[in-house]
């Protein structure tokens, strides 16, 4: 089962930012959060991951709280192309892991005109 | 920028049959996966392969399945027996050596069993 919670759905207007936040009370030391969404009828996408500092891509920014249990990643400018539905996941990250995506039900996050 | 790719994109296969997804990651990638989402349901994991052969399989990926990268482009998925609840959308995705969670996924195959 997936280790993080998110909000069922979320609105943001076009040209606003979109903040959505995830919980992961029981993160350990060694797993990064990562942000993946899925815009319709398409594949994942990658995001962003981080371990315990801010992070910041063409994409998105990804703020994670100094005790590490939760996170949000913000899109600067929402754009209705940005309509999808976000992931967050922790994952291990260590030299024997290739390992899987556990995928929760995520975020559909809704940018309206 | 370089993607992964999925053939075909619809699949029709009557129950019983064999059906083999086709896959090209991205090149300079050595890490392949393949995922399925049945409609409305969550993306769930069902394989990982490296180095040629398999890394970890979920329960999902029973003796029904295998996967193989037959040359040096194509990862494919096999299903031996379609069963009808085999009705989903297959991912397959790619990452580098250097970050295995930052996975580039293909935009899938529709695979209908009748």
């Amino acid at each position: 089962d997936a280790k993080t919670t998110q909000p069922t759905s979320m609105d943001c207007a076009e040209g606003r930012a979109a903040n959505l936040p995830c919980n992961h009370s029981t993160i350990s030391g060694n797993e990064y959060v990562y942000w993946y969404r899925q815009i319709h009828s398409q594949g994942p996408q990658y995001i962003i991951h981080g371990l315990k500092n801010n992070e910041t891509n063409e994409m998105a920014s990804l703020i994670i709280t100094e005790d590490r249990k939760s996170s949000t990643l913000i899109l600067p400018h929402a754009t209705l192309r940005d309509t999808a539905v976000y992931y967050c996941i922790v994952r291990v990250e260590n030299g024997g892991s290739q390992g899987n995506l556990i995928f929760g039900k995520g975020t559909k996050l809704s940018v309206k005109p | 920028e370089p993607e992964v790719t999925q053939t075909p994109s619809h699949q029709v296969t009557q129950m019983g049959q064999e059906v083999i997804l086709r896959c090209v990651p991205i090149s300079n990638h050595l890490y392949f996966y393949w995922y399925r989402q049945i409609l409305g349901q969550k993306v769930e994991f069902l394989v990982s392969f490296y180095n040629n052969e398999i890394s970890e399989k979920s329960e999902i990926f029973d003796d029904q399945f295998s996967v193989e990268r037959p040359d040096g482009s194509n990862f494919t998925l096999k299903i031996r027996s379609t069963k009808l609840e085999d009705s989903a959308m297959y991912f397959c995705a790619s990452s580098e050596i250097g970050a295995p969670g930052a996975q580039h996924f293909g935009d899938g195959t529709r695979l209908s069993i009748l």
